[in-house]
């Protein structure tokens, strides 16, 4: 099983509708989550942490479900300016107290006019 | 933006070359990191330090080296480069888990 894995897309919506992407983990010992973005042929960039209480970020909301080890960020009234892939990111803690951070391989999204 | 480069941005080489590309931050950040990028994969992490002299393999690091010699650098080699090895490559600086890339090292094997 993959150590992270993401909806893999891609995603087509209207402007301002409302879009969702899913993460899973399989390491129950990772310690920190986050949604980051990547505009095509940059480099990604941090959209948001993702805390346990969940935590919202303007029209972006993230949760996380540790007992299901499951992660989402919702889009509400999507933008032209959001389509960009959307990457879901987990923190593994690997050989004692060193940790790595691993990616899902991203989802796809256009807002279209 | 976090002061982070990557040298060269772009390269062309032939098979059976060596290859080394460059990270520097300015940062003082301890953990370092090469991903490569590759369609249909994603990100894959190649290696990764967590101090000078520390690294460690990730997913995909066969044919790959590594050294952090100081802080601000971090070297990946490719001792003989392969058609397989054409890819964007990233390097990410990253303190309190949180990470932040460069701008990206485009890298062609011929």
């Amino acid at each position: 099983r993959k150590e992270v894995e993401q909806d893999p897309g891609p995603f087509n919506v209207p402007e301002g509708a409302t879009v969702a992407f899913n993460c899973t983990y399989s390491n129950s010992a990772s310690q920190s989550f986050f949604w980051y973005r990547q505009d095509c042929r940059k480099e990604p960039k941090l959209l948001m942490s993702v805390y346990s209480s969940g935590n919202e970020d303007g029209r972006f909301t993230a949760q996380l479900n540790r007992a299901s080890q499951y992660i989402s960020l919702l889009i509400r009234d999507s933008k032209l300016s959001d389509s960009a892939t959307y990457l879901c990111v987990v923190n593994i803690v690997s050989g004692g107290s060193n940790y790595k951070l691993t990616f899902g391989k991203g989802t796809l999204l256009t807002v279209n006019p | 933006d976090a002061g982070i480069t990557q040298s060269p941005r772009h390269k062309v080489t032939e098979t059976g070359t060596p290859v080394t590309l460059r990270c520097h931050q300015t940062e003082n950040h301890r953990y370092m990191y090469w991903y490569r990028q590759d369609p249909g994969h994603g990100l894959r992490l190649i290696h990764y330090s967590y101090g000078v002299k520390d690294t460690d393999k990730g997913e995909v690091s066969d044919g790959y080296s590594v050294s952090r010699s100081k802080t601000e650098d971090f070297l990946l080699t490719l001792e003989s480069a392969t058609s397989s090895q054409t890819s964007v490559y990233f390097c990410a600086i990253s303190e309190s888990f949180r990470a932040s890339f460069g701008p990206g090292t485009r890298l062609t094997v011929t």
